[in-house]
């Protein structure tokens, strides 16, 4: 079975702090996306990679960035943390081409003060 | 912009009967659709795919319908039980396996 997991279930940080969210998986995939989810607006896509050390923006980049030095790692960083990135984080793995699911991890509720 | 959209937000369901879940897409050069279930506190949970060249799949008591003349594609949960309680998402595929997915659908299961 796919494994994705999360650092933290639930995090609480204050506002201008710098956050790490973790995302491993077990099932060497080559691409692998970060979401938010919130009430009413469902998955939106924050940025995604197909491989190791490439990333490219997804729908809503602005305020985090990412980085992915190994396969089975993605990070997403809020470089300074703001309350309206108070929310549900996402992450998901995919395998490279055809058309392959992607699994999610449990995800991780942010909470900004 | 291309969007995926669901008609109901919540769906009210007796225990036993058959729930029918829908969705709108906008895109139509996907050419993969996905279902996800997401339980309370957790992370959505792959139920089915369809592929564009089909019209019909089915799975474990679950149905997915893909009509591509109006761009709507529909899951069938037959026989419903309370562990089927959950938001449902349906989503399409777009480059490098991008899913776009709807706001969701509630489905709350009632004894």
């Amino acid at each position: 079975d796919v494994k994705v997991t999360q650092s933290s279930r639930y995090l609480v940080k204050r506002t201008g702090e710098k956050v790490f969210l973790e995302c491993v998986q077990d099932m060497d995939h080559e691409n692998m996306f970060w979401y938010r989810q919130d009430p009413g607006l469902g998955l939106r896509l924050i940025y995604f990679s197909y491989d190791v050390k490439m990333k490219e923006k997804g729908d809503i980049p602005e305020g985090y960035s990412v980085s992915r030095e190994k396969k089975e790692r993605f990070s997403l960083i809020l470089e300074s943390a703001s309350t309206n990135q108070t929310s549900m984080y996402l992450c998901a793995s995919r395998r490279q081409g055809g058309a392959d699911t992607q699994y999610f991890g449990p995800g991780t509720r942010l909470t900004v003060l | 912009g291309e969007s995926v959209g669901l008609h109901l937000p919540t769906l009210s369901v007796q225990e036993g009967d058959n729930s029918i879940i829908n969705c709108a897409y906008s895109n139509s050069a996907s050419d993969y659709f996905i279902w996800y279930k997401q339980e309370s506190g957790k992370g959505p949970q792959f139920i089915i795919d369809i592929r564009s060249n089909m019209d019909k799949r089915q799975g474990q008591r679950v149905t997915v319908l893909l009509n591509k003349t109006v761009k709507h594609l529909s899951l069938q949960i037959a026989a419903t039980q309370p562990g089927d309680s959950a938001v449902y998402f349906c989503a399409e595929t777009g480059a490098w396996g991008k899913l776009q997915f709807g706001a969701g659908t509630q489905v709350v299961v009632t004894p």
